[in-house]
């Protein structure tokens, strides 16, 4: 059974740093593609990066580029998210979701977390 | 502002047919595939179509996709209670900003 789990939400002051982790099982971790979507609360989704299988290639929302890093460990069947200068407007819920296939330019996203809340505030 | 547009509401009764709209451009419906999502109150969104019109398994066949050109169409047959949602349209954006966009999601009423 896929399982994708995600932690680090915390409650954060605007300008400071998180790091999210997603713990995948149930599935050959490095043969897929992993994304990282938010939720802010009542609103709708929006896509906030991607990485390949390898690790090889990343690619972010404008929204989050330069501030945010998406990284994995597949050593460790892991994903991450190193969040920078938060601002109040990064407030949602983050969700991991695994791609269907290794090739990135998709976004059929088969299996999602339950997401990790974080707030930003002072 | 969502780069892909969809209808904020959709309703109609149980057992009947309703369609949602998905509108977007040449960089990204227009020249990739389009995937849909299902998302019940209070959980994590599902799957429900890839690459325009497959169903992952488990997906019963009352939900249908279809892309012609720019825009996309997501049609449920047979309503039920248990439909009520809120559905997003997804797909890959080949601009400068290469990315992933969602539309901005229909909250589907059963009456």
């Amino acid at each position: 059974e896929v399982q994708l789990v995600e932690s680090g939400g915390v409650v954060v002051q605007p300008g400071g740093s998180l790091r999210l982790s997603c713990a995948a099982s149930g599935f050959t971790f490095d043969d897929y593609a992993m994304h990282w979507v938010r939720q802010a609360p009542g609103k709708g989704l929006e896509w906030v990066s991607l990485i390949s299988w390898d690790g090889g290639s990343t690619y972010y929302a404008d929204s989050v580029k330069g501030r945010f890093t998406i990284s994995r460990d597949n050593s460790k069947n892991s994903l991450y998210l190193q969040m920078n200068s938060l601002r109040a407007e990064d407030t949602a819920l983050y969700y991991c979701a695994k791609a269907r296939k290794r090739v990135v330019a998709l976004l059929d996203l088969d299996y999602w977390g339950q997401g990790t809340l974080v707030t930003v505030s002072s | 502002q969502s780069v892909l547009t969809q209808p904020p509401s959709v309703s109609a009764a149980p057992g009947q047919k309703v369609t949602i709209s998905c509108s977007g451009s040449s960089s990204n419906i227009g020249n990739n595939y389009v995937s849909w999502y299902q998302q019940l109150p209070g959980t994590a969104p599902k799957l429900l179509i890839y690459e325009n019109n497959k169903r992952p398994s488990g997906i019963p066949d009352r939900f249908s996709g279809s892309k012609s050109g720019t825009s996309a169409t997501l049609g449920i047959t047979g309503l039920q209670t248990g439909d009520e949602a809120d559905y997003y349209c997804g797909t890959w954006d080949s601009s400068l900003s290469a990315g992933g966009v969602f539309g901005g999601g229909t909250k589907l009423t059963v009456l």
